[in-house]
This record gives structure tokens, C-alpha cells and sequence, in this order.
């Protein structure tokens, strides 16, 4: 039973448009969620996260989203540049756990087309 | 430069034998976490460690074997009893919060 979902598999994207990943959840004790960028043959690196206390988080280029009512949050990248190709994985998991472990969904490949 | 490493990089198991996988932090993290990721599929729990001698199991725990006798080390051992090793292995621990920290992975194969 997947309890994070991605369910595009690839994204490919034009040099300098928006970028938009998806992800779902089943799970409603979640209350924290990531994103990671991961390159092949290399561990995922840290990108953004949010709290369920908020809807919205920016960092720069990248913005997360998250409707809680829905299970959904999404990750947009505007303007998306080649070097944003990668595997994009959301991540999800509940503070009241003392070992705050994190479920992955099944990660989205970008491309971003020069 | 606080990082952790897992080595090595490469590794390939004639079926039968057991391996073990390094996994080393010096970000002085206590959590510390065995995942492995397969073509198509998200990162999957295998044993998790929240305190130097103490481990638990994750997902998908049968065939591997862990110790945490300390703080800095975490090995995976893939016996032979797991069916299906041959996957990419990432190791990685975690502050208090949420700042987890991945090595950069073993590929283990199965020749």
C-alpha cells in the first residue's frame, strides 16, 4: 500500500517555463513533507519542505504547495533550467513519531529541454 | 567538512555470500537510517537506528542485518537470505528534526 504516490513517472519541460510535480498521500497523520532532487548514482540532496501548518513555501525557484483537504502537494519550479534535470521524490512524515522516518513516493524524472 | 560516506561506491556478491555495506557520519547525528531503491521505486525503509545500540526494523527488513555499536557507523549486512539484493543502497542520518543527510550509495549486485 503506497501511502506517498507520484504518479507521473517523467516530466519533460521547455528551458525557462514552469515545471510542476505532483505527489499524493493517503496517510492524514502526516504533517510534514519534502521534496529531494536526486542525480543518478548520487544520494538525494534536500530541497524544500513544509509544514501542514501552511500552504505554501518558497525558496528562490522552487515553490511547494500543499492542500491538505485534497492529500496533494506539488512543487513548482519557474523558470526551470536544464540543470534542474533529476529525479524529483516527495517525501512525507509525522513529527508525533519519535523516529520521524519518511515515506518516499516513487520519485518524478524532469527533463528540462535546452 | 561533517558529511557521511558510505563505501564502497560498487560492489558485486556471487549468490550465497553474505556483504556488508559501510555507512560512516561525522555530523554526530543519532538517527541513522538503511534504505534501498529499486528502478521505478521510491526509497524503501530497511532499518532504521535512533541511539547507538538500539536499531528497528523498517519495510522491508528480512534478508539484511544491522549493528550501531557506534554512533558514527551503521553497516548493512545483506545476507543470503534476501532474495533480491541487487538494488542501489543508500544510507542516511538526521538531526533532531528533519534534516536528513544521504551518502552518496552502494550499488550492489548480484553476479
Amino acid at each position: 500500500d503506497q501511502q506517498v504516490k507520484q504518479n507521473s513517472p517523467s516530466l519533460s519541460v521547455q528551458e525557462g517555463r514552469i515545471s510542476i510535480l505532483n505527489c499524493d498521500y493517503t496517510n492524514s497523520m502526516f504533517d510534514y513533507f519534502l521534496w529531494y532532487k536526486k542525480y543518478p548514482a548520487e544520494g538525494p540532496t534536500f530541497l524544500i519542505s513544509i509544514s501542514s501548518i501552511k500552504d505554501k513555501n518558497e525558496d528562490g525557484r522552487f515553490t511547494v504547495f500543499l492542500n491538505k483537504s485534497a492529500k496533494h502537494l506539488s512543487l513548482h519550479i519557474v523558470p526551470s533550467q536544464p540543470g534542474d534535470s533529476a529525479v524529483y521524490f516527495c517525501a512525507a512524515g509525522y513529527t508525533s513519531g519519535s523516529a520521524r522516518q519518511l515515506t518516499f513516493g516513487s520519485g518524478t524524472q524532469l527533463t528540462v529541454l535546452p | 567538512d561533517g558529511g557521511i560516506t558510505q563505501s564502497p561506491k560498487y560492489l558485486f556478491r556471487k549468490e550465497g555470500q553474505n556483504v556488508t555495506l559501510s555507512c560512516e557520519q561525522n555530523l554526530n547525528h543519532d538517527a541513522m537510517y538503511w534504505y534501498r531503491q529499486d528502478p521505478g521505486q521510491g526509497l524503501r525503509l530497511i532499518y532504521y537506528s535512533q541511539i547507538v545500540n538500539d536499531f528497528q526494523k523498517g519495510d522491508i527488513a528480512e534478508g539484511y542485518s544491522v549493528s550501531r555499536e557506534k554512533k558514527e557507523s551503521f553497516p548493512l549486512t545483506v545476507t543470503s537470505a534476501q532474495k533480491n539484493p541487487t538494488a542501489f543502497y543508500l544510507c542516511a542520518s538526521k538531526d533532531e528534526v528533519w534534516g536528513y543527510t544521504f551518502g552518496s550509495g552502494t550499488r550492489l549486485t548480484v553476479v
